[in-house]
């Protein structure tokens, strides 16, 4: 259980172009979805905090015209990287937190890396 | 506030031999403490977790890790190291109860040498 699955895996785009980056929790409800990115060899940075049904919590320095987050659902949040640039080029990778039964825990993805070319 | 530090960024060990990574944590409050393996290119995954119950953690794939609120520390063991240990290993620090944000350690890359 507490699988979070992304889409894509891998998206290689050309500058300019905006690219979304799926993610879902398949079996289990997230009121609560995070966004973080990892340059190579580094730790997470995390970008933003989505929350269902409001708008999300950016940390500070992340553009939030930059990087459009949507939480539609209980069980999918969107990150869209908007006209993308070469230093996008990232790991990006989110994670959810369950409505109930396993409290603070979060769940990661996959992770989906981005080359901006 | 939060922190975490982990204080090793590469720890070698030969396979057969044991496994220690360590982390200290800083919080205002009663944290709950969390190790994640990535392997390269992949998402994290979930060891094991401190949430105010026992001290001493059991995790998957042979792991454990004991909280120590008097050394603020949460550092993970492992008797004997495989070679599919081999990956990055991140602590993780979050105020217990209700939805926090958590708070990364740099990471420590675990080499196992055959």
């Amino acid at each position: 259980g507490a699988v979070v699955s992304q889409h894509p895996s891998w998206v290689i785009c050309k500058s300019g172009t905006s690219v979304k980056i799926e993610c879902r929790s398949l079996d289990f409800q997230a009121t609560t979805m995070f966004w973080y990115r990892q340059f190579p060899k580094q730790s997470l940075m995390l970008m933003a905090t989505s929350n269902e049904g409001s708008k999300a919590t950016y940390e500070q320095g992340v553009e939030k015209d930059k990087f459009l987050i949507n939480h539609a659902s209980l069980t999918l949040s969107t990150l869209t990287v908007t006209s993308a640039h070469p230093e996008d080029s990232s790991f990006y990778i989110c994670s959810a937190r369950p409505l109930t039964g396993r409290g603070e825990t979060q769940y990661f993805g996959p992770g989906t890396r981005l080359l901006v070319l | 506030a939060q922190s975490v530090t982990q204080l090793d960024s590469h720890v070698s060990v030969s396979e057969g031999t044991p496994v220690l990574l360590r982390c200290n944590y800083s919080s205002s409050y009663s944290p709950s403490l969390f190790w994640y393996v990535q392997h390269p290119n992949k998402g994290l995954q979930l060891l094991l977790k401190y949430t105010s119950a026992a001290t001493l953690v059991k995790g998957i794939n042979g792991f454990e890790a004991e909280f120590k609120k008097s050394e603020t520390s949460f550092h993970l063991t492992k008797p004997s190291a495989h070679m599919s240990d081999a990956a990055e290993y991140f602590c993780v620090v979050s105020l217990s109860g209700g939805y926090q944000k958590v708070t990364f350690g740099t990471g420590t890359k675990l080499q196992v040498i055959p």
